[in-house]
């Protein structure tokens, strides 16, 4: 069972917006402004494209935006492409026993 | 090319040992801490160890601490882990990662990973 929660899947319509939710505790989430999220293709390497909860690496589509509220961050796509489909993971760093970072279980984004 | 190929994964029996590596292109090495990062058959990722620029300062999970050890080699461009008594609760996908600080800290956020090598533990 993973550190944080999240939604298994959500699916939605190309051009649709959608928001994927992560859940912590006060030790993770929200404790520190580290919230990361990961898009992963199966068999491609995963690939950054949220940190710090609101920053996005270049290179990385404007289409994609964090945000967080208390022990919850949250992911959000605009104008949904079929490339978006994929499994998101988000990340927390956290203090509990020895530094280090907790993930979500990831949730499989559908594009219909 | 900027990537990290892992490497050395397989079918091991309880109580075995492997070496797992990792190596880059593409980048200054030395500049980056590295990370190991495993994910078990439909579970999250979780972290496993990290190693310092120099290969000086290591952290490890408690699942794996005192079976398993990080090191790298910044001449060959490779990080290592080394897995030693290995359980069945340790096969997973094992992903190594880099730190997207290039100024020799540690922010535990992840820019570059690799595909993965599969761990196969069982008798």
């Amino acid at each position: 069972q993973s550190a944080l929660t999240q939604p298994a899947s959500v699916s939605g319509s190309p051009g649709q917006s959608m928001t994927i939710s992560c859940t912590g505790t006060s030790s993770d989430i929200g404790g520190y402004n580290h919230v990361s999220w990961y898009q992963h293709h199966p068999g491609k390497a995963p690939k950054l494209i949220i940190y710090d909860v609101t920053n996005r690496p270049s290179g990385v589509s404007n289409r994609f935006s964090g945000s967080k509220s208390g022990n919850t961050a949250s992911l959000s796509i605009s104008g949904l492409q079929t490339e978006d489909e994929a499994v998101y993971y988000c990340s927390s760093y956290t203090t509990t026993n020895i530094a280090h970072v907790v993930f979500g279980g990831g949730t499989e984004l559908t594009v219909l | 090319e900027v990537q990290l190929v892992e490497s050395g994964g397989g079918l091991v029996q309880p109580g075995g040992s492997l070496r797992l590596s990792c190596e880059v292109s593409g980048f200054t090495f030395s500049k980056y801490w590295m990370y190991w990062i495993r994910q078990g058959p439909g579970e999250g990722p979780v972290w496993i160890s990290r190693v310092d620029t120099k290969g000086t300062f290591t952290t490890y999970a408690d699942s794996v601490k005192g079976r398993f050890t990080v090191s790298r080699d910044n001449a060959k461009g490779t990080v290592y882990l080394q897995m030693n008594s290995l359980k069945d609760e340790d096969t997973a996908v094992y992903y190594c990662a880099r730190d997207r600080g290039d100024d020799a800290s540690s922010s535990w956020v992840f820019d570059l990973w690799g595909r993965g090598t599969l761990v196969s533990v069982s008798s």
